[in-house]
């Protein structure tokens, strides 16, 4: 079975600083990751996916992770954060084809302070 | 249609009654997943319909929850004699293969979510 732990319920930053939302995985398998945003009263949005090519992958808004095996981490970063940004961020983890639907973290608050 | 379309937006109950959930998701997409999201929780999985194979249950909390889907079309998720645990919102999904290979691919598609509030 797979899990995400996502640290940090709630991160507050200011606009223009560095974004960093923080996704550990535990998977048996090869995973696949996927970071998630949800806008308010919205539906959830793919950001960005890792499916074992490139280590850093670029999504959308100017948002990147990097897979590191040896961490076993997929953290979410953005080097300049818009007010547009804040929302419900979510890590989710998959093992590729052997079936699985996507295991989803608890999810990350994101505060754009002005 | 071009989203995943979910009614009611909102929804309050008294204890104990009944609520139907509908689910519309993308046309041509063959497999749809519900997910319950709790307050302060990341998403929970219900429940996977994948065309007209048996329906992957494994995820529903307890006999009070069903849901079917009409071949490719419609799902609905009905939460029976509902307790104020159930209080979340409920989010549907669908996505043009099965499961992880939709994940990969074209991802999941997700609607806006009901609100289901248990009073």
């Amino acid at each position: 079975a797979q899990s995400v732990t996502q640290l940090g319920s709630h991160v507050s930053v200011s606009e223009g600083a560095l974004v960093l939302l923080r996704c550990n995985y535990s998977s048996s398998v090869p995973p696949y990751l996927f970071w998630y945003v949800q806008y308010p009263n919205q539906g959830l949005q793919l950001l960005l996916k890792y499916t074992s090519a490139a280590t850093l992958v670029k999504g959308i808004n100017g948002f990147e992770a990097e897979f590191k095996k040896s961490e076993t981490s997929f953290h979410l970063t953005k080097p300049s954060a818009h007010m547009s940004d804040a929302a419900e961020y979510f890590c989710a983890v998959t093992s590729g084809w052997s079936g699985y639907a996507l295991n989803f973290g608890k999810g990350t608050s994101l505060l754009v302070t002005p | 249609g071009a989203g995943v379309s979910q009614s009611p937006s909102n929804k309050v109950t008294e204890k104990g009654k009944d609520v139907e959930l509908r689910c519309d998701p993308i046309s041509g997409h063959t497999a749809l997943y519900w997910y319950r999201q709790r307050l302060g929780q990341g998403l929970e999985f219900l429940i996977y319909f994948q065309g007209n194979s048996a329906p992957d249950k494994s995820g529903l909390p307890s006999d009070r929850f069903s849901a079917e889907r009409t071949g490719e079309s419609v799902s609905t998720l009905t939460i029976q004699r509902t307790q104020q645990e159930d209080s979340a919102v409920y989010l549907c999904a669908s996505s043009l293969n099965r499961r992880s290979q939709g994940a990969l691919g074209n991802g999941y598609t997700f609607g806006s979510g009901t609100r289901l509030t248990v009073v």
